[in-house]
Formats: C-alpha cells, sequence, structure tokens
C-alpha cells in the first residue's frame, strides 16, 4: 500500500464547475501538507501549502487537511480551461533533518469549455 | 528573481553510458533535492543536499549520485543507464533543512535507448 493514495483520473468537468480533488494518506506523523500543479512538459508549481488541519484559501483554490481522516482536498473554484492540468499532492514529516517530500500519482484534470 | 534552471531539458543516452544533471537553485535557496517522475511510479524522492552535505536518499540503487557545490548548485549523475532511466528528472529548491516548501524546476527529460 502506497503511503498517499490519489485517484489518477481523469477527470473531466465543464467550464465554471467546482472540482473536488483529493488524497488520502496512511502516515498520521505527516505535517505539513501541499497541492502542485503540473502542466504537460513542465516541472510541477506549488499551488497551496498547509500546516497540519484546516482550511486555507487562495483566490479560487481552497486546500483542506482533515488530519483525524488522514485526508486532504483541494477545491477549484469557476474552474476554467487553464485549470487543465494533473494535480499532484504531496506532505512531508515535521522535523527539520529532511525536505523530502512523498507524492500521490496524480489527478489529471480537464475542464471543457 | 530566476526560478530553479535545469540543465539540459531533453537527453538522448545509449544504454550503458552515463549522465550528469544540472540544477541551479532559487537564489539564496541552499538545499537541493532531487526526484525521478515516470507514468508508473510517479514522483519518486532521490536525494536531498543542503550545505554540500547528502541529507537524505531514496530507494535508488548507488548508479543515482549526486553533490552539491559551495554556491548551492547541484548535479546529478547516473552511471550504466538502464532503459528504465528513461524519465523527468526535476530539481527542488528550498530556503534551508526544514523548510518544506519547494520550487521545481522544468526538469531535464532523459531518454535511454
Amino acid at each position: 500500500q502506497k503511503e498517499v493514495e490519489q485517484d489518477p483520473g481523469p477527470l473531466s468537468v465543464p467550464e465554471g464547475a467546482i472540482v473536488s480533488l483529493n488524497c488520502t494518506y496512511s502516515n498520521s506523523a505527516f505535517q505539513y501538507f501541499m497541492w502542485y500543479r503540473q502542466y504537460s512538459r513542465k516541472g510541477p508549481e506549488l499551488l497551496m501549502y498547509t500546516y497540519s488541519s484546516g482550511n486555507k484559501e487562495d483566490g479560487r483554490f481552497t486546500a483542506q487537511v482533515d488530519k483525524s481522516s488522514k485526508y486532504i482536498s483541494l477545491f477549484i473554484r469557476d474552474s476554467q480551461p487553464s485549470d487543465s492540468a494533473t494535480y499532484l499532492c504531496a506532505m512531508t514529516l515535521p522535523s527539520g533533518a529532511t525536505n523530502k517530500l512523498i507524492f500521490g500519482t496524480g489527478t489529471l484534470l480537464a475542464v471543457q469549455p | 528573481k530566476a526560478g530553479v534552471t535545469q540543465t539540459p531539458r531533453y537527453l538522448i543516452k545509449t544504454r550503458g553510458q552515463q549522465v550528469t544533471l544540472s540544477c541551479s537553485p532559487i537564489s539564496g535557496h541552499r538545499s537541493v533535492s532531487w526526484y525521478q517522475q515516470t507514468p508508473g511510479q510517479g514522483l519518486q524522492f532521490l536525494f536531498e543536499y543542503f550545505s554540500e552535505t547528502q541529507r537524505n536518499k531514496g530507494n535508488f540503487p548507488g548508479r543515482f549520485s549526486g553533490r552539491q557545490f559551495s554556491n548551492s548548485r547541484s548535479e546529478m549523475n547516473v552511471s550504466t543507464l538502464e532503459l528504465g532511466d528513461s524519465a523527468l528528472y526535476l530539481c527542488a529548491s528550498s530556503l534551508a533543512q526544514g523548510e518544506t516548501e519547494a520550487f521545481f524546476g522544468q526538469g531535464t527529460r532523459l531518454t535511454v535507448v
């Protein structure tokens, strides 16, 4: 079983829809949670960064962390065709000794105009 | 402010050869991590460097190695290339050890034939 599970999709939605992307994890020690967006043939771009449980909002994006359920989500409001990309969740331990990230496999999102 | 720069962007090598990839982190960032991305395995951690020292290593064979220079630039080397080494190699830059916000370069696409 992988430490981080993510539905690979593909997920296809119409423009303007609310998108929900999710990851589950098995290691309760994970403390920092990130969402990256990766366009085809590009490197991952950091979208959201959260610490421990709770919500964080940035424009059309909202990240949620539920540590009790070991579940994290990314919501995209008013989705646009330019949001079409692969979305990767990542997480890491609280230790200051490493920057190692554990990634989900990524969800491919297509927003149809 | 310049982002993470990886060179070369694309590389084609023959089985048995060796290859060196380069990464220049964001100015002022002192921690560099390397990841391998393949369609089947997703993003997997290779190793990380801080202050010219390898701080953590992933589960890859000894053919994969790296180093960091005093100016924080990093190189990774793969010797005796195998077909399965074909992948996108990504470098991530962080401010310091324990700073979990990581910013990725565009990657080097390595094809082994």
